[in-house]
């Protein structure tokens, strides 16, 4: 396994299940990232983790939990979501702690989250 | 703080066509510029990068761009488009020494080639 992966692809619950996202980084980088990506909206920066700390949460509703247990991974626990937050979830990285460098970021192939 | 503004939110152009997408940011500080691509249901793919130096960038896939900075622009372009260049495009930028500061994305320009 090379680059960023993110597991599953495509994930469909109802709004009282509980599901998680994962994503795991091969590239040996000190930050990770969650963004958020809507039909006809921009990106948006939901976490930041640098040096495995919270660093960025961006008024995300408590309905979203992050977890990085390790600089390699990181998680996005999902519980009571609403239809609104059907969306393609990325994880990204970058080599530097977070702030630091170019801001380079390698994202990963996304999942894709449909709210019922 | 630094933006970055695609004027164009989709651009239809024939194969073998040139095509420009434009993009302007503003920054009080010198930024480093990068183009990103997204092809259908995947994630953001790096198409090259501005860090420093020549300000003519030469990136994957025949794709260029040019950092000008007294436009405060950085304009992708490509000289003849293929059907498989059809994808959405990010530009983002981001200060240089400024202390805390991730990428600031544009919202996206969506290339359509069709034959």
């Amino acid at each position: 396994e090379t680059g960023v992966t993110q597991t599953p692809r495509h994930l469909v619950m109802g709004m009282t299940n509980k599901k998680s996202l994962k994503c795991e980084q091969h590239l040996g980088h000190n930050a990770m990232y969650w963004y958020k990506q809507s039909a006809k909206k921009p990106l948006e920066l939901m976490f930041v983790y640098s040096l495995e700390e919270r660093v960025e949460n961006n008024s995300v509703p408590s309905r979203f939990s992050p977890e990085c247990p390790n600089s390699s991974h990181l998680f996005l626990h999902l519980h009571t979501l609403q239809p609104e937050d059907s969306a393609l979830y990325l994880c990204a990285s970058s080599p530097r702690p977070a702030g630091e460098g170019t801001g380079e970021l390698f994202f990963g192939e996304g999942s894709r989250l449909t709210v019922l | 703080a630094q933006s970055v503004t695609q004027l164009d939110s989709q651009v239809p152009v024939f194969e073998e066509a040139p095509v420009e997408l434009r993009c302007n940011y503003s920054s009080s500080v010198s930024v480093y510029l990068f183009w990103y691509v997204q092809y259908p249901n995947q994630g953001l793919q790096l198409l090259l990068k501005y860090l420093s130096g020549s300000t003519l960038v030469k990136g994957i896939n025949g794709f260029e761009a040019e950092f000008n900075k007294s436009q405060t622009s950085f304009h992708l372009r490509k000289p003849s488009v293929h059907i498989s260049d059809t994808a959405e495009y990010f530009c983002a930028v981001k200060a240089m020494n400024s202390g805390y500061s991730t990428l600031t994305f544009g919202k996206g320009t969506m290339l359509l080639v069709s034959p």
